[in-house]
């Protein structure tokens, strides 16, 4: 089935560790997307890429960051640097101007 | 980049139609207008995508006066599981760019 996977579902990480979210795609779609969604709030844009080996910055870029090595795969890592990272991570993509797919999202914890 | 405002909060009961409005007074002339559906837990879903006057799918419709300062989004005849949080998007904001920016959304309750 197409579709596009997070994994994991959810994930506990330690004070001062860094932690990297899977996203895996394969609607052969060029752009991919990283989002974070706090409590009773919208999505806001982490970062984004159009392209195998090209990244942009989204709104809060600080304390996260991407790679794209495989137009399939756009992980995510959130390193200690990100001082409030406990929330729900979403991976999404897309065509050019075409709707977006979600993947079904990565809670974060600290502990 | 386009902004995007809409209400909050919505109440309804099963059987009506709802109408969610978005502004966006901004709109570029290469941006399109998305709605997209969330449910608690889970990621966004595509409802329907349009650039002027009226669109039309199976789940809702979507008005886009000539202006394209507004969108509607119309739900009809909502049932309890319609209950969820919806988004108005528009862009890309830039050509060959597909930067999409959600806004905090509309949380419609359907009421039994």
């Amino acid at each position: 089935d197409g579709g596009i996977t997070q994994s994991p579902k959810y994930l506990f990480r330690k004070e001062g560790q860094n932690v990297t979210l899977s996203c895996e795609q394969n609607l052969n779609h060029d752009a991919m997307y990283w989002y974070r969604q706090d409590p009773g709030q919208g999505l806001r844009l982490i970062y984004y890429s159009q392209i195998v080996n090209d990244f942009q910055k989204g709104d809060i870029a600080e304390g996260y960051s991407v790679s794209r090595e495989k137009k399939e795969s756009f992980p995510l890592t959130v390193t200690s640097a990100q001082k409030n990272p406990t929330a729900f991570y979403l991976c999404a993509s897309s065509i050019a101007n075409g709707e977006a797919f979600f993947g079904q999202g990565t809670r974060l914890t600290v502990v | 980049l386009a902004k995007t405002t809409q209400p909050i909060s919505m109440d309804s009961y099963e059987g009506q139609e709802v109408n969610i409005t978005c502004s966006h007074n901004n709109i570029a002339t290469n941006d399109y207008i998305t709605w997209y559906q969330q449910f608690p837990s889970q990621g966004p879903r595509f409802i329907i995508q349009g650039y002027k006057t009226k669109v039309t799918n199976e789940v809702a419709s979507l008005f886009i006066p000539a202006d394209r300062k507004s969108s509607t989004l119309s739900l009809p005849r909502v049932s309890l599981s319609d209950t969820a949080v919806y988004y108005c998007l528009v862009g890309p904001s830039q050509p060959g760019t597909y930067k999409y920016i959600f806004g905090t959304g509309t949380r419609l309750k359907v009421l039994a």
